[in-house]
């Protein structure tokens, strides 16, 4: 079980504006910085977004993070068919001295 | 470019020892701030970190598998080796090798093989 709790499912309709929520606790998103990858179907992760808010190269400035304490969010906006995928949130764990992903949540466009 | 390619067995027999290679190119594991990792994910579940080991020999590992991992790098070859002893078929999963650098307050995976597929059968 993830100590980073994300929902399983979030969906929308093209156009639309999604959250996916990233919950944590001290020891990893309180006192570190968060990742989100994005996996489409049969491929390996990518990089979406490094520290809670920023975009690497390449990645539309409609994918956001944001953080707020020990929760950190994913935000999508104009969503597209082709954002459908699973989405994971990282960050390092101070206690456990590693790095620990959320269960992953996974995006359907309606 | 950067790229990082996994390579070793498709199929391990329950309590054998896994070795995966990860070959990568387009950076060195001397950079500073560089890492090499390993990450698994079982078919149709999430991501799992495993083990990482930086560009100054550090390495650090999932302390529910540490007793089972250990991590070494090439740095003259451009690779590093995962190994895992006494496999399970719970240990049936995809193994991905990424990169993980110095970018602002973090260090991501930014870039990653496209993953091997181990499945423990016997």
């Amino acid at each position: 079980q993830s100590v980073l709790t994300q929902p399983p499912s979030a969906s929308g309709t093209p156009g639309q504006r999604v959250t996916i929520s990233c919950s944590g606790s001290s020891s990893n998103i309180g006192s570190n910085a968060v990742n989100w990858y994005q996996q489409l179907p049969g491929t390996a992760p990518k990089l979406l977004i490094y520290s809670n808010n920023q975009r690497p190269s390449g990645v539309p400035d409609r994918f956001s993070g944001s953080k707020s304490g020990t929760t950190a969010s994913l935000a999508i906006s104009g969503l597209q068919s082709e954002d459908e995928a699973d989405y994971y949130c990282a960050a390092w764990d101070d206690s456990l001295n590693g790095v620990l992903f959320g269960g992953g949540t996974k995006l359907t466009v309606l | 470019q950067i790229t990082l390619k996994e390579s070793g067995p498709t199929l391990v027999k329950p309590t054998q020892t896994l070795t995966l290679t990860c070959t990568f190119s387009g950076f060195s594991l001397t950079t500073s701030g560089v890492g090499v990792g390993w990450i698994r994910q079982p078919p149709g579940k999430a991501l799992e970190w495993l083990t990482l080991i930086y560009w100054d020999g550090d390495k650090r590992y999932s302390p529910s598998l540490k007793s089972r991992l250990t991590i070494t790098g090439d740095t003259s070859k451009n690779l590093v080796v995962l190994t895992m002893s006494n496999m399970d078929p719970l240990d049936t999963a995809t193994y991905y090798c990424a990169r993980t650098n110095d970018m602002g307050a973090t260090r991501p995976f930014d870039y990653w093989g496209h993953g091997t597929l181990v499945t423990v059968s016997s």
